[in-house]
């Protein structure tokens, strides 16, 4: 069965400081995707990063980097310079495939990030 | 911009009175999703649609139904709304073509439903 794990319920940080959630995931797939979303308190789903299981390539947009390890079943999502405006939580997903060769996203149980001034 | 687009965002109904629920998108993606979502947990899938295709999770209850009178519109009817049904409900649309296996779901900003 497949299965997402985001271990840390809630992270609190004050502005400025890195922070790191993780996310482990079990799949017997050789073929899938992992992602990561973003929702802030307005409730919308944001896209942040959609990764296939063949790009073990780490990823870098702005303050945002993710590191993907298939050895470790990890696609942990690092925050740099954590600002306010990051407070919201973060949702780690993996694409299970379905009839028809499209998928169905398994989320993980989420991580309230929490941002201090 | 193309987006995915849900009203209200905020709907109140009575128990026992049904409510619908719509979602439209301006991407022109083939597949449509409602995901229910209640305080502080991971959206549920209830059911998705792959063109006219209808796609039911075995666990959504018969309570809920679903519409989609086109490529543009997908509608959540709720029939008798109990308030376990109170919850956050949200559209999201991919899209899948032949031999296009990859996707990534885009959601619309949600409706909370609230049940009196």
């Amino acid at each position: 069965a497949q299965k997402v794990t985001q271990a840390q319920t809630e992270i609190s940080v004050v502005e400025k400081e890195d922070v790191t959630l993780d996310c482990v995931y079990e799949t017997r797939d050789t073929t899938y995707y992992l992602f990561w979303y973003k929702q802030p308190p307005s409730g919308e789903l944001v896209f942040l990063i959609r990764r296939n299981s063949f790009d073990e390539q780490n990823e870098i947009s702005g303050r945002y980097s993710w590191n993907f390890q298939k050895s470790t079943s990890s696609f942990n999502f690092t925050i740099t310079a954590s600002q306010v405006v990051d407070s919201a939580v973060y949702f780690c997903a993996l694409s299970e495939a379905i009839i028809g060769g499209y998928n169905k996203l398994i989320f993980g149980a989420g991580t309230r990030l929490a941002v201090h001034p | 911009d193309a987006m995915v687009i849900q009203n209200p965002r905020y709907q109140v109904t009575q128990f026992g009175k049904p409510v619908t629920l719509s979602c439209s998108q301006t991407l022109n993606h083939n597949v449509m999703y409602w995901y229910q979502q209640k305080s502080s947990q991971a959206p549920k899938l209830l059911f998705h649609y792959y063109d006219k295709d209808f796609n039911n999770e075995a666990d959504t209850p018969d309570n809920f139904q679903s519409r989609r009178p086109n490529t543009s519109f997908c509608f959540l009817d709720i029939r008798s709304p109990g308030l376990g049904d109170a919850a956050m409900y949200l559209c999201a649309t991919s899209r899948v073509g032949q031999g296009f296996r990859e996707e990534t779901q885009y959601f619309g900003p949600g409706t909370r439903l609230l049940v009196l």
